[in-house]
């Protein structure tokens, strides 16, 4: 069985321009959750999506937000982008919503912001 | 609110020697607790978890960890350690009850280094 897939896998942008990350979760599974890892943060959780709908979110200002499709696929964007969005994002999927239920990580996305 | 603190951002053990790498967390209500690992250029790979019952919790690659609720920590330790052994490790928390992904809180992370 495949695994959680990202893409892209590096990507380069310029400060106030707005990027879509994309994440394909695991055959059948129906959640996923988002994180940005950063040196000085470390892993910190951004939102989590189950059945099209937003579960829960962390303590993120509004120009980070996502959205996940009829087939569990899921984007997350942020618009005009700040240096300090420079990280790595990643996404995890799980068979359903709850902590129950074991979290699978994507490599991730690494995001520079020039 | 919850937390994890992780204990040496950087610990180096001998090949074959004990590893133990230490997380204290803070809940408001019994915890979820979690070992993730990180290689290079890869994502997070669940080691253990803790839920309810045993608190001697047995993961992959040989890993354990103990739950101790007077402690509040959830230490992670192998036996003898492995050169691929060498990676980032976090412990993690969430106060979920299972009905809701709350997210994961994690620890900064430790960098496990191995000695040939």
């Amino acid at each position: 069985k495949a695994g959680v897939t990202q893409t892209p896998r590096y990507l380069i942008k310029t400060r106030g321009q707005q990027v879509t990350l994309s994440c394909s979760p695991i055959s059948g599974h129906r959640s996923v959750s988002w994180y940005q890892q950063t040196p000085g943060q470390g892993l910190q959780f951004l939102f989590e999506y189950f059945s099209e709908t937003q579960r829960n979110k962390g303590n993120f200002p509004g120009r980070f937000s996502g959205r996940q499709f009829s087939n569990s696929r899921s984007e997350m964007n942020v618009s005009t982008l700040e240096l300090g969005d420079s990280a790595l994002y990643l996404c995890a999927s799980s068979l359903f919503s709850g902590l129950s239920y074991e979290q699978y990580f994507g490599p991730g996305t690494r995001l520079t912001v020039t | 609110a919850q937390s994890v603190t992780q204990l040496g951002s950087h610990v180096s053990v001998s090949e074959g020697a004990l590893v133990l790498l230490r997380c204290n967390y803070s809940s408001s209500v019994p915890p979820y607790l979690f070992w993730y690992v990180q290689y290079p250029n890869q994502g997070l790979q669940l080691l253990l978890k803790y839920t309810t019952g045993a608190t001697l919790v047995k993961g992959i690659n040989g890993f354990e960890a103990e739950f101790k609720k007077s402690e509040t920590s959830f230490h992670l330790t192998k036996p003898s350690a492995h050169m691929s052994d060498a990676a980032e490790y976090f412990c993690a928390v969430t106060e979920g009850s299972g009905g809701g992904a709350d997210g994961l809180t994690f620890g900064k992370g430790t960098h496990l280094i191995i000695q040939p």
